[in-house]
């Protein structure tokens, strides 16, 4: 079965603590995002990759990392830099950036300690 | 600023109760529309993209629509397990490449 999954379904963060969210997908899609989804809010783009070695930012990048050594993956790390981390975070991907469609993966729950 | 906005915030139904969600847009130059499910706790699952006006696409009990500046998500004789938030995104090509999400109907169908 094709899919994008992303791992833990929940992490916790303590004060200071960097932490990677994972993310993999084996639809052999060139494009993968990151969002950050908050409660009455639309989701908010922190990354996007079109290629391997290639990212950039989005709306909300302050506090965030990626990178794109592999074509099927695309880790997100959360800084101590981010001040305010607790949020649901969704990873998805397209065949190629444009409107085209974003296929979501299943999620990580971040909360802090 | 572009904009997507979703009405109503929440919607109550009775199963077989007939209704429509709404996604306004203010977005020049529309390239795609995108219709998401999404259960809670899960991650939005792809229901529809509408790329121009006068478009229309279906899905079971689901019809979308598209205007010049709205797309409508049309239930029909909705059942329990149609119960979820309901996410509209507007393409906003340029510089930019991204997606411009609305905040979502929550939808309820009481059996």
């Amino acid at each position: 079965d094709g899919g994008i999954t992303q791992s833990p379904k929940y992490l916790f963060r303590k004060e200071g603590q960097n932490v990677t969210l994972s993310c993999e997908q084996n639809l052999n899609h060139d494009a993968m995002y990151w969002y950050r989804q908050d409660p009455g809010q639309g989701l908010r783009l922190i990354y996007y990759s079109q290629i391997v070695n290639d990212f950039q930012k989005g709306d909300i990048a302050e506090g965030y990392s990626v990178s794109r050594e592999k074509k099927e993956s695309f880790p997100l790390t959360v800084t101590s830099a981010q001040k305010n981390p607790t949020a649901f975070y969704l990873c998805a991907s397209s065949i190629g950036l444009g409107p085209e469609t974003q296929y979501f993966g299943p999620g990580t729950r971040l909360l802090v300690l | 600023e572009d904009q997507v906005t979703q009405s109503p915030e929440a919607l109550r139904l009775q199963e077989g109760e007939s209704s429509s969600l709404n996604c306004s847009y203010t977005v020049s130059g529309l390239r795609g529309l995108f219709w998401y499910r999404q259960d809670p706790g899960k991650g939005p699952e792809f229901l529809f993209t509408l790329y121009s006006a006068g478009e229309e696409k279906e899905k079971e009990r689901l019809k979308a629509t598209l205007t010049k500046k709205e797309s409508f998500l049309h239930i029909t004789a909705p059942k329990p397990e149609d119960s979820a938030t309901y996410l509209c995104a507007v393409y906003y090509g340029g510089a930019t490449n991204k997606l411009i999400f609305g905040t979502g109907t929550l939808l309820a169908v009481q059996p």
